[in-house]
């Protein structure tokens, strides 16, 4: 059972370049959302989805665009890559954002934009 | 932007000895509360959820306690070994269900 699948694991970008994460989860999840962790400071939430067809901003979401393409499938993009979006990204599942449920992580995207 | 405090920022130990650590949160519009364990190289992973003021939840020498009215959890490890090194992540979801706002984390080294 993969959970909750990242793609690609490290990005190298020049400046203004564009890129898309893929996440996709296996677990029929209902809810899922995108965060960045950035050194001394929590988790924050960049955008979520809680059902199929539905995306909210969360925290940080300048910058960031997203895409859930199916139940499975929830996409970030960066259309204009800055160096303060160099950061480690994680998506995560859960099967619904009712305040019970835990959430279940990816291995993350390590992305350094020079 | 609420604010999710953890302390202290990192802790050493001897393997045996018990630690815990708190995780502060608003408690006001209050909906639940999160333990994460987070190893290093790995994902974070769920250990506790907790809802209700007064909950205590326990999973082998991981223990959880919690009390909404003046916003705070407390995470005990009875007993340290060495594969508990790890970073013990909290999050609340006060004042909206939807979104985790996540504290900093506590670091713990557990040395023989």
């Amino acid at each position: 059972n993969a959970g909750v699948t990242q793609t690609p694991k490290f990005q190298v970008l020049k400046t203004g370049q564009s890129m898309t994460l893929q996440c996709a989860q296996d677990m029929n999840h209902n809810s899922m959302y995108w965060y960045r962790q950035d050194p001394g400071m929590g988790l924050r939430l960049i955008y979520y989805s809680a059902s199929e067809g539905t995306t909210d901003k969360g925290e940080v979401p300048n910058g960031y665009n997203v895409s859930r393409l199916n139940k499975r499938e929830f996409s970030l993009r960066l259309e204009s890559a800055a160096p303060s979006q160099t950061s480690v990204y994680f998506c995560a599942s859960s099967s619904w954002t009712g305040q019970n449920q835990p959430q279940h992580f990816g291995d993350g995207t390590r992305l350094s934009i020079l | 932007i609420l604010n999710v405090e953890q302390s202290p920022q990192s802790l050493h130990v001897q393997e045996g000895d018990s630690t815990n650590f708190t995780c502060s949160f608003p408690s006001s519009n209050f909906y639940a509360l999160h333990w994460y364990r987070w190893e290093t190289a790995k994902s974070p992973e769920a250990l506790f959820v907790m809802t209700l003021n007064g909950d205590e939840k326990k999973k082998g020498r991981i223990s959880a306690t919690l009390n909404t009215k003046e916003g705070y959890s407390y995470l005990y490890i009875k007993g340290s070994q060495p594969e508990d090194s790890a970073t013990y992540l909290c999050a609340s979801n006060t004042g909206t269900a939807s979104k985790l706002t996540f504290g900093t984390g506590t670091r713990l080294q557990v040395t023989l």
